[in-house]
């Protein structure tokens, strides 16, 4: 399958920092890419869909002037939590589409955030 | 939106065979995807059903059945390392992930 990446693997911050996550998909062109984050023990919840060269979309209840998301390419979207505090801390995975249908969806290995 | 409903916990022994079932109520609903998840890791994709019927891929096979909105995976001859997280999810624009389902292998 196709391999997507996700750069920092581990991150601790302090509170009130912002911090970047980068999600590139390594082998094919991502049109969409999708950023989720998960509690432990909890599902995965959908935060923002990206296509490239466009604006997020967010879903309802996320901030999107504090998750701020870019897709700048077909194979890097990068998101970036700003004044990050505790409550922000979770694990935060991107995935990436390479058309328009339902063709499968292949997540990264995700980036733990932890904001002291 | 989606809504999808699957048992929280199973238990199964080494060797035997489990049924994991997802039903879901749904608007835009294009398929029922199927991941695995262990503790710590990325979801890993399972399979995807789009048409009513049975999916087979080795020891796991899915199943949809549209008129009924549900779904289910099956996992044969259970391995220790088959213990993870499953989750369904439905396949709109954006994957809808279930809570999951976490599953205990036991000798």
């Amino acid at each position: 399958g196709a391999v997507v990446s996700q750069h920092p693997s581990r991150v601790i911050c302090k509170s009130g920092t912002s911090v970047k996550i980068e999600c590139r998909s390594l082998d094919f062109q991502a049109t969409t890419m999708f950023w989720y984050r998960q509690f432990p023990k909890k599902s995965l919840m959908l935060m923002a869909t990206s296509n490239e060269g466009s604006k997020a979309t967010y879903e309802q209840g996320v901030e999107k002037d504090k998750f701020l998301i870019n897709h700048a390419s077909l194979t890097l979207s990068t998101l970036t939590v700003t004044s990050a505090h505790p409550e922000d801390s979770s694990f935060y995975i991107c995935s990436g589409r390479s058309g328009t249908g339902q063709e499968t969806q292949y997540f990264g290995p995700g980036t733990r955030l932890l904001v002291l | 939106g989606q809504s999808l409903e699957q048992p929280s916990e199973v238990t199964a022994v080494e060797g035997a065979i489990v049924q994991i079932n997802c039903t879901y109520q749904t608007s835009g609903f294009y398929g029922l995807s199927w991941y695995q998840q262990h503790d710590g890791g990325a979801p890993t994709f399972l399979s995807y059903n789009a048409l009513d019927g049975l999916e087979e891929t080795g020891r796991f096979s899915s199943f949809l059945s549209r008129s009924d909105s549900y779904g289910y995976l099956l996992l044969q001859e259970l391995q220790m390392k088959d213990s993870a997280s499953y989750f369904c999810a439905g396949s709109g624009y954006a994957l809808n992930f279930g809570k999951g389902t976490s599953l205990l292998v036991t000798p």
